[in-house]
């Protein structure tokens, strides 16, 4: 039982160029989460799923897209990378009282 | 006034000494309550549920405040494994969408 995986661990971007984040999770859970987290901000959410097929945004969703397409996957997209999309992405995976379960997290950097 | 907000320490404690978290929120109608341990460099993993009526797991135990919008998070007997931050998360009133403290950080000192 792996949980929630995400790849890759690390990755450096130039600006502009697009990349995905993957995400998959073997709980059956329908609810699904992408955060990002920057030094003193918190973990904010870019981006959530209700179930396959059924996405909606967050609270920084700009320069993110998502799909739903199976209960087990929830990709994230940055279509076009900036430096200020630096930062520390968890997927997170919802249990029926609420409580999440975390992938290991990629981190990012943009130059 | 933020949703959640956390003391961001940090507090240094000596091993075997007691210690207690406070977060407020600001939304009144805000239903489940959280807190998380991260360490560094890792995923948040969940440390425990906050009931209405308070709850304790082992050296752990969380009471929730709703006349006082707070909840708390009481250690005893602090091990150094406890080093961490422990994140406050709190739901948007009965949907998926859950807002995160920024977290307090914790160092136990031998």
């Amino acid at each position: 039982n792996a949980g929630v995986t995400q790849t890759p661990k690390f990755q450096v971007l130039k600006t502009g160029q697009s990349m995905t984040l993957q995400c998959a999770q073997d709980m059956n859970h329908e609810y699904m989460s992408w955060y990002r987290q920057d030094p003193g901000m918190g973990l904010r959410l870019i981006h959530y799923s209700v179930g396959a097929g059924i996405t909606d945004q967050g609270e920084v969703p700009n320069g993110y897209n998502v799909s739903r397409s199976t209960t087990e996957d929830f990709p994230l997209r940055l279509l076009s990378a900036a430096p200020s999309q630096t930062s520390v992405y968890f997927c997170a995976s919802i249990g029926t009282a609420y409580e999440q379960y975390f992938g290991p997290g990629t981190r990012l950097t943009v130059t | 006034r933020k949703e959640v907000e956390q003391d961001p320490g940090p507090f240094n404690v000596p091993e075997g000494a007691t210690v207690a978290f406070n977060c407020t929120y600001s939304n009144s109608a805000s239903q489940s309550f959280f807190w998380y341990r991260q360490d560094c460099r890792k995923e948040p993993k969940l440390l425990m549920s906050v009931y209405s009526s308070g709850n304790e797991d082992g050296r752990f135990t969380a009471q929730l405040n709703r006349a006082s919008q707070y909840i708390s998070l009481l250690i005893r007997d602090s091990k150094l494994s406890d080093s961490a931050t422990y994140l406050c998360v709190v739901n948007k009133g009965g949907n998926e969408k859950l807002t995160f403290g920024t977290g307090t950080r914790l160092t136990i000192i031998p």
